[in-house]
């Protein structure tokens, strides 16, 4: 089964800093790739899909891109507002596997 | 708007069973696969299961291959998750999503809380 890699673990940042978060995919998924935000005690929301399209109603600050098996999930400018766990995707086939989510908090 | 309440969950025995039912509302159910998501007290999301539109397909997740079941009742607009030989590790907050058509989960019920203790 394809693993998925997130890193960093987590990350502190002040409001206003660009940051960057990396997936990495244990073989090709193409671009099957979703990036999911997880506030403390809430449900996961669906930021992006097909690794780069902004899923409807997300902020254009947050962005995402693929090289190869690399995505990446980049905040322009970190809000308030953002601080949650991120988690990444594989949707190409079964199974549906996440990375293990990248914490992010404000510094 | 879309909504998916999941129910079902509790405090069941190591070894016991337990059905899930995610009842879904606001759009054309018998058109999307339904996943199955868990969230372990403090962990990551782990995928769980998949089922069809239709379902007549469904994949599961290694973990809990043989031992969980999901199904679906389109005329009732409830997807279900049969979980049978219970393990403590098992306990998490399970989550129903709805397939978008084109592979990612969009929304998610609020979760269920199933908790396998002695």
């Amino acid at each position: 089964d394809i693993q998925m890699t997130q890193s960093p673990s987590s990350l502190s940042a002040s409001v206003g800093d660009s940051v960057t978060i990396t997936c990495r995919a244990s073989q090709g998924v193409y671009n099957y790739l979703a990036w999911y935000q997880q506030k403390r005690g809430r449900v996961p929301k669906l930021l992006i899909y097909a690794a780069s399209t902004l899923q409807s109603g997300v902020p254009s600050r947050f962005s995402g891109s693929r090289s190869g098996t690399d995505f990446t999930l980049t905040i322009s400018s970190l809000q308030p507002e953002d601080v949650a766990t991120y988690y990444c995707q594989k949707y190409n086939s079964a199974p549906f596997t996440f990375g293990g989510g990248t914490k992010v908090e404000i510094k | 708007q879309v909504q998916l309440v999941e129910s079902g969950g509790g405090v069941v025995q190591p070894g016991r069973s337990l059905r899930l039912s995610c009842a879904a509302s606001g759009f054309n159910f018998s058109d999307f696969g339904m996943h199955w998501v868990r969230q372990a007290p403090g962990k990551g999301l782990e995928w769980v299961a998949v089922v069809s539109y239709d379902g007549t397909h469904k994949n599961y997740g290694d973990s809990v291959k043989g031992r969980f079941f999901t199904s679906r009742d389109n005329s009732k607009n409830t997807a279900y998750l049969q979980m049978n030989s219970l393990r403590t590790e098992d306990t998490a907050v399970y989550f129903c999503a709805k397939d978008t058509g084109a592979g990612p989960f969009d929304p998610w019920g609020q979760g269920t809380l199933v908790t396998v203790s002695s």
